[in-house]
């Protein structure tokens, strides 16, 4: 079956610009997480839905980071007024249960976010 | 805090060689802990898994096993082919840290002819 896709695959973007990350999760996960990975280093964690609502948010780095699950599947990161420092990679992933259970998240391939 | 600390690479090694990448973590409680393998243009996948102490996590002829004595997770394959080439990420999920992993920095490994 079809895994987890996000959209653009690449984005160009201006310092002080808002950009919008897109991510469709496998079909029938409830869990839904968030992750940047940074050039040279691994993946952190953003942000996790389970549901509508974001479960924890706790790896946000500031304010202009905001993301949405509004119907339980598809979700969107928001960046605002975004800096150089944001350059990187977005990751999603989605499992089957979330919510503390031990489960595997499958990764979608990444949207690479470069702030010029 | 919990993190992870991975041998740093990139690790270069002829076809059919034996394969260790060192892990390393610092964690509360328990953790579950990971190796993800990302191929060049491709996403994460779970490569295998330990949930407790002692456990052994294999797949496609890896091996990890969760070493609580030591914090460690290593990852070893007897013979390595090319198409092993891709970067080895070492990940944990901690107790009471729902179900975010976290990362180290990756290992790069080439494998040559």
């Amino acid at each position: 079956g079809a895994g987890v896709s996000q959209t653009p695959s690449n984005k160009v973007t201006e310092k002080g610009k808002y950009v919008e990350l897109r991510c469709d999760p496998i079909s029938g996960h409830t869990a839904l997480y968030w992750y940047r990975q940074s050039l040279g280093q691994g993946p952190e964690f953003l942000i996790y839905f389970q549901g509508t609502g974001a479960a924890d948010d706790s790896g946000l780095p500031n304010d202009r980071f905001f993301a949405v699950r509004p119907e339980g599947s598809v979700s969107t990161l928001k960046i605002q007024r975004t800096e150089r420092g944001d350059s990187a990679v977005y990751l999603c992933a989605s499992s089957l249960v979330g919510g503390g259970a031990p489960d595997t998240q499958y990764f979608g391939p990444g949207t690479r976010l470069t702030v010029l | 805090g919990n993190s992870v600390t991975q041998m740093e690479g990139p690790v270069t090694l002829s076809e059919e060689a034996f394969l260790t990448i060192n892990c390393t973590y610092t964690a509360t409680g328990y953790p579950s802990l990971f190796w993800y393998v990302q191929y060049p243009g491709e996403g994460l996948q779970l490569l295998l898994k330990a949930t407790k102490a002692d456990d052994k996590g294999s797949n496609k002829g890896f091996e990890a096993t969760y070493r609580k004595e030591t914090t460690s997770f290593h990852l070893e394959k007897g013979s390595v082919q090319v198409s092993d080439s891709a970067v080895y990420f070492c990940a944990l999920r901690y107790t009471g840290g729902g179900n975010k992993l976290t990362f180290g920095t990756g290992t790069q490994l080439k494998v040559e002819l």
